[in-house]
């Protein structure tokens, strides 16, 4: 089965710094990725989407991801952090008929 | 486009009663998903619905069934309720079934289970 792994379950980073929320997917086969964020009490929305057209996938709000296939990862990055991107980030995979979720990562953002 | 719906957004059940969660999917949506989401578990796969037919089961005990309708509306039914169950209850829908279809999200029915 397939299955997807976010490193840190709890990232903080400064207001105008770097994010960085990894993730870690294992297939043979290349699959769809998403990231997928979700702010409180609210459902989750979609950041963008890798579909094989274009390793670096640029999404809304500023977040971009790269796929490299060589080390099964679709990490997500903002170049600037800004006190509204606070929320869980969630990474997912769709292959044949399934969706996995990863296990989400939450973003701080301090002042 | 009018997005996913849930309703209600906000339940409180004691143990042993049952509930009914509903989800009207994006128009022109055919395949509905629902997950559970709890703290201590996160995001979990309950069951996929397409054409009116489940495509997908997780890891669930008999006490957790949905149904979808002919309009691609979605039901989930919990049956004996416990405690555990106290979760945020997630709808999604999506054009078709498969990996490559992303789902879009209704903002989830909070159960609380007493």
């Amino acid at each position: 089965a397939q299955s997807v792994t976010q490193l840190g379950s709890h990232v903080s980073v400064s207001e105008g710094a770097l994010v960085l929320l990894r993730c870690n997917y294992s297939s043979s086969v290349p699959p769809y990725l998403f990231w997928y964020v979700q702010y409180p009490n609210q459902g989750l929305q979609l950041l963008l989407k890798y579909t094989s057209a274009a390793t670096l996938v640029k999404g809304i709000n500023g977040f971009e991801a790269e796929f490299k296939k060589s080390e099964t990862s679709f990490h997500l990055t903002k170049p600037s952090a800004h006190m509204s991107d606070a929320a869980e980030y969630f990474c997912a995979v769709g292959y044949g008929q399934n969706f996995v979720f990863g296990p989400g990562t939450r973003l701080s953002v301090l002042p | 486009k009018a997005g996913v719906t849930q309703t209600p957004r906000y339940l409180i059940k004691t143990r042993g009663q049952q509930v009914t969660l509903s989800c009207s999917p994006i128009s022109g949506h055919r395949s509905v998903s629902w997950y559970q989401q709890t703290p201590g578990q996160g995001l979990q796969f309950l069951f996929e619905y397409f054409s009116e037919t489940q495509r997908n089961k997780g890891n669930f005990p008999g006490r957790f069934s949905g149904r979808q309708f002919s309009n691609s509306r979605s039901e989930m039914n919990v049956s004996t309720l416990e405690l555990g169950d106290s979760a945020l209850y997630l709808c999604a829908s999506s054009w078709g079934t498969g990996g490559d279809n992303e789902q879009f999200f209704g903002p989830g029915t909070r159960l609380t289970v007493l």
